[in-house]
């Protein structure tokens, strides 16, 4: 069975500041890896999905790798703004789509 | 408009009661998904369909059912809601795996309380 972790469970950092995220997976035959954003009580907002052949994914200030064969992905996200205050949540497509718990991001202004 | 929508977007319900929530997507795709999220949870999935004859079980089936009423609507039921029900519910759907990948597209998701 497919287990996501995400580790730290909840971050702050400054405003201005790179940082990463880590999302781990247990089972690497993978068809793709998902980073979503949500925020408190609202739905998913899709930010970058990677697929099993690629390496990394990039979105503005936003890039995503993927190493299936260690079972990880990190999130880097550039220049921190308070407005990237939310979950971040992974999600590994094997069979069935299997979702971490999040990471409660907060940036302090 | 919305290719993947939910109705309604809100319901409070009492302990006993039936509720439906419904799910409508335009994209064309064939799988429709419902699943469950719960504070500090990831989502958890509750019943998934490959067509409209081909329904199944997903990981927290229990007190639940579904319906797929044709390709473009998947609706599910709470036959006897009760307080630990209460989550945000959300449909997803996909198209079939084509090569092995495939992505799932999300509905704006449900909030149920159970009172």
């Amino acid at each position: 069975k497919q287990e996501v972790t995400q580790i730290p469970a909840a971050l702050s950092v400054p405003e201005g500041e790179n940082l990463v995220l880590n999302c781990s997976f247990t089972d690497s035959a993978i068809y793709n890896l998902q980073w979503f954003r949500q925020d408190p009580g609202k739905g998913l907002t899709s930010l970058l999905l990677i697929q099993s052949s690629q390496r990394e994914q990039t979105s503005g200030r936003l890039n995503a790798s993927l190493d299936k064969s260690s079972g990880r992905s990190t999130l880097y996200i550039a220049a921190s703004q308070p407005g990237d205050s939310a979950t971040y949540l992974c999600a590994v497509y094997g069979e069935k789509l299997t979702f971490g718990t999040g990471t409660r991001l907060t940036i302090i202004p | 408009d919305a290719d993947v929508t939910q109705t309604p977007r809100n319901r409070i319900t009492k302990t006993g009661k039936r509720i439906m929530l419904e799910c409508s997507q335009t994209k064309g795709h064939d799988r429709m998904y419902w699943y469950r999220q719960d504070p500090g949870l990831g989502l958890r999935l509750i019943y998934y369909s490959f067509d409209v004859k081909d329904i199944n079980k997903g990981e927290i089936s229990d007190g639940y059912s579904v319906s797929r009423q044709a390709q473009a609507k998947f609706s599910l039921s709470l036959e006897s809601a009760i307080p630990n029900q209460t989550a945000l519910y959300f449909c997803a759907t996909s198209d079939s795996h084509r090569g092995g990948s495939y992505e799932q597209y999300f509905g704006p998701g449900t909030r149920l309380t159970v009172t």
